[in-house]
């Protein structure tokens, strides 16, 4: 098993909808959580970045964490076209002394029609 | 600079020759990675350097990939003898520093896309 899950699509959603975007993950000790978009043939640019259980919201965004399932979530309001892009959830396990381990899930690439 | 600068943005290859991918991070950033994104794959973690320490290669796939990173800035990764599985995006990041937990974000350059023909 993967240390974190996503679905890589394609998801493809109308103008205006709410995108839910979803990984999980193996290991219980990873303590922050990111989302990462990424536009066609560019770097990922990172969205949100949350460290405990809950809902953080920025705009259209709002990231959710449930440490309990291990199981994280993005969700796009009123989505746009601009938003097409492939998602990446990324998670931090922090060791301690200056080491850390940064794991990517593979993303899901979103499409909204106009 | 304003952002992480990767050079080149394209580079063709034929198979068996070595290439060598520059990163110039964000200045000030201490901490500087190289991934690896292939088609439909995720992003591959590759090397990770944080100041002066002994930098974390645990991702290299082979002996054919190196990188150094001088004078604590600008990083090189370096492909030797390339291969067509070797065809992808090399992605090189930075961030302020190499600890999380203080909201530290990473910045990605846009990427060099390897072909390996």
């Amino acid at each position: 098993q993967k240390e974190v899950e996503q679905d890589p699509g394609p998801l493809s959603v109308p103008e205006g909808a709410i995108v839910s975007l979803n990984c999980t993950y193996s290991n219980s000790a990873f303590q922050y959580f990111m989302w990462y978009r990424q536009y066609s043939r560019k770097g990922p640019e990172l969205l949100m970045y949350t460290y405990s259980s809950g809902n953080k919201e920025d705009g259209r965004f709002t990231a959710q964490v449930d440490k309990s399932s291990k199981y994280i979530s993005l969700f796009i309001r009123d989505s746009q076209p601009s938003d097409s892009a492939t998602y990446l959830c990324a998670m931090i396990l922090y060791s301690g002394a200056g080491s850390y381990q940064l794991t990517f899930g593979k993303g899901t690439k979103l499409s909204v029609i106009p | 600079g304003a952002g992480v600068s990767q050079s080149p943005s394209n580079k063709v290859t034929e198979k068996g020759k070595d290439v060598e991918l520059r990163c110039d991070p964000i200045s000030g950033h201490t901490a500087l990675y190289w991934y690896r994104q292939s088609l439909g794959q995720g992003l591959e973690f590759l090397i990770y350097f944080q100041g002066n320490s002994a930098p974390d290669k645990s991702g290299l796939p082979s002996d054919r990939f190196s990188a150094e990173r001088t004078g604590g800035s600008v990083s090189t990764l370096t492909i030797q003898r390339t291969q067509q599985e070797d065809s992808a995006v090399y992605l090189c990041a930075s961030s302020f520093s190499g600890t999380a937990g203080s909201g530290n974000t990473i910045y990605f350059g846009e990427g060099s896309w390897l072909t390996v023909v």
